[in-house]
This record gives structure tokens, sequence and C-alpha cells, in this order.
């Protein structure tokens, strides 16, 4: 069965305090993995697109990696606005997408 | 680049009645827009797909005759929810795909309220 699984659920580091957040995906024929951002009531903001596995992204305090298997998103000396939640989707054959439930990260001043 | 709106950014509305949600892409063609739907503290759950000029593709346990998508142009894909009742109050999200093997494009959402 395709299916995307974020863990974990919820993640509260102090500001400073580097973490990863892990993507792990059953789809067949993928075509890309994504990660974005959403703050509460907004709609999810484009972050990252990852093809191919040992493909790598960054941006500011963001690294996003890839394998066969999972991805994960690196945090970097987090700061308070980096809280949100982080989905990931993976976008595989016939033109599907898959998302997981998210990791709510909440980041302590 | 790669814009996408939704009108209303909220709405209540009376049960009984019909609601429309607009989702535009604003600076690019959409060939393809995707309905979502999100309770709190959930992800995404995908609707149905739809692409310009054709029948949408609705999702297993989404009722086509209660939500109602037409996409009119490139640009334009509207969702209404016809006959609304309390439980279909949620958070009601679009994107779109450039159709360039990228990501979809999320719109800011709209929430809707059904007293």
């Amino acid at each position: 069965e395709d299916q995307v699984t974020q863990s974990p659920e919820a993640l509260r580091l102090q500001e400073g305090e580097s973490s990863s957040l892990n993507c792990s995906y059953t789809v067949s024929g993928l075509r890309g993995l994504f990660w974005y951002r959403q703050d509460p009531g907004k709609g999810p903001e484009f972050l990252f697109t990852l093809y191919s596995a040992g493909e790598e992204k960054e941006k500011e305090r963001l690294k996003a990696t890839l394998t066969k298997k999972e991805s994960f998103l690196h945090i970097t000396a987090p700061k308070p606005e980096d809280s949100a939640t982080y989905l990931c989707a993976v976008h595989g054959k016939g033109n599907q997408f898959y998302f997981g439930t998210g990791t709510s990260l909440t980041v302590i001043p | 680049g790669a814009v996408v709106s939704q009108h209303p950014s909220w709405v209540i509305c009376k049960s009984g009645t019909s609601v429309k949600i607009e989702c535009r892409s604003l600076d690019f063609q959409a060939t393809t827009m995707f309905w979502y739907r999100q309770f709190p503290k959930q992800s995404l759950m995908l609707m149905a797909t739809s692409n310009e000029g054709s029948k949408a593709t609705y999702e297993q346990g989404v009722e086509k005759d209660k939500f109602l998508i037409n996409h009119a142009s490139l640009t334009l894909s509207t969702l209404t929810v016809t006959s609304a009742h309390p439980e279909d109050s949620s958070f009601y999200i679009c994107s779109a795909d450039r159709g360039l093997g990228e990501t979809q494009y999320f719109g800011p959402g709209t929430r809707l309220l059904v007293l």
C-alpha cells in the first residue's frame, strides 16, 4: 500500500537546538518528494522538491535529504519563527500525491 | 511566481445553503487543480482532481453531488458545497500544478463554518 509516514508527530525544541524530522514512504514510482511548511489557518508553503536518492537541498536553516525509503528535514539552530507544521508529500506514478500527517514543530525561546 | 489565490478566505453560512469557493492561479496556467479538505491538526485529505474542460475525478468517499467542481479555464477552478450542513465545516485548500513535473502550489485556504 502506498503511504507516507512522518515522525515525530510533534517536536519541541529549545532555540538553537538542532534536530531532524523524518518522512518515510512506501510509494512506488517516485516522481518527487516535497516538503512544505504550514502555519495555522494557512495553506502549505512549498519548501523543497527532491527527485532522486542522494539529493540534498538547503534553504536558510533547513536542509532536506532523500534516500530510497525516506527523507529527512534537518533544522539547524532553529528559531521561534520556525515553529510550524512541516508536511511531506510524495508524487507517485499515476500522478498521485500522498501526504503525511505532518510534524508539529515548536521552538521555545 | 506560482501564486494561487482562494476566495473567500472564510465564510459562514446557514445550514442548507450552497457555498462557492474560487481557486485561481494568478501568474501561471494550471493544467491540473486539486481540492483538499483539512480538519484541525490533521493532514490534507484530497477530495478531487480537476483538469480544465473535463469532469473532476473524485476520491473514494467524496460525494460528487455534494461537492461540485468546475474547472472552467486554465486559471480558475471552483468548488461548490451544495446544501451545506454543519459537518461540512472545515478548511478547504486548493492547489495547482503547472504540469512541469514539479510541486503543487497551494492557495491560502478557505475556512467554512456552517451554522
